[in-house]
């Protein structure tokens, strides 16, 4: 069984840029969990989408935003990128309470 | 408020046993978790926790007491594999799929 992937794997921004990342939920799941995870820190809850609706968000500005597909896949968007949304951005996915992650996107922002 | 606590580093020597605390407030709880994370990794789970008690799987054990708001993660026969970082999550009541992390534990295994 497929895990949790995310694409790309690495991106680079200059500051005020607007930034993409995907998510592809294990098959059968229908919650995506997006997380912050910046040097030092713990990882931060960012979104939860369940059924294509956004059920929940985490104590970030609105340029932090994004949406679910149909297939359950994910996309988080940045705009006008800062340097501190540097960051491992990680994804997860769930049918019941354990959250199994993805690899993450390293978003460098220059 | 929500607050979860653990300390930041810690080293062992392989063969031996360690726990990683984990205290937290926050202000409804529905089950703790222990994630381990190897640098440029994702999470991977661990133990889930969500009545008072000892839940055991192999060489990682968790522990729970909800009345003290505290939770450790035992590590027995230490191997060199498991130098990682140690993430506790609480899960809380009101945004049940919400899960609030603490910063993480720092493992280092030596020889």
């Amino acid at each position: 069984e497929a895990g949790v992937t995310q694409s790309p794997t690495h991106l680079i921004k200059t500051r005020g840029q607007q930034a993409t990342l995907r998510c592809s939920p294990i098959s059968g799941h229908t919650s995506v969990y997006w997380y912050q995870q910046a040097l030092g820190l713990g990882l931060q809850f960012l979104l939860w989408y369940d059924e294509g609706e956004e059920r929940n968000r985490g104590n970030f500005p609105p340029r932090f935003s994004g949406r679910q597909f149909p297939n359950y896949s994910s996309e988080l968007n940045v705009n006008a990128l800062e340097l501190e949304d540097s960051a491992l951005y990680l994804c997860a996915s769930s049918s019941s309470y354990e959250q199994y992650f993805g690899p993450g996107t390293r978003l460098t922002v220059t | 408020g929500q607050n979860i606590d653990q300390p930041t580093e810690m080293t062992a020597t392989e063969g031996a046993i360690v726990q990683i605390n984990c205290t937290y407030q926050t202000s409804g709880f529905n089950g703790l978790f222990w994630y381990q994370q190897h640098a440029g990794e994702a999470p991977t789970f661990l133990s889930y926790n969500v009545l008072d008690g000892l839940e055991e799987k192999g060489r990682f054990s968790s522990f729970l007491s909800r009345s003290k708001g505290y939770s450790y993660l035992l590590l027995k026969e230490l191997q060199m594999k498991d130098s990682a970082s140690y993430l506790c999550a609480v899960r809380e009541y009101f945004n049940t799929d919400k899960l609030i992390f603490g910063t993480g534990t720092r493992l280092q295994v030596f020889p």
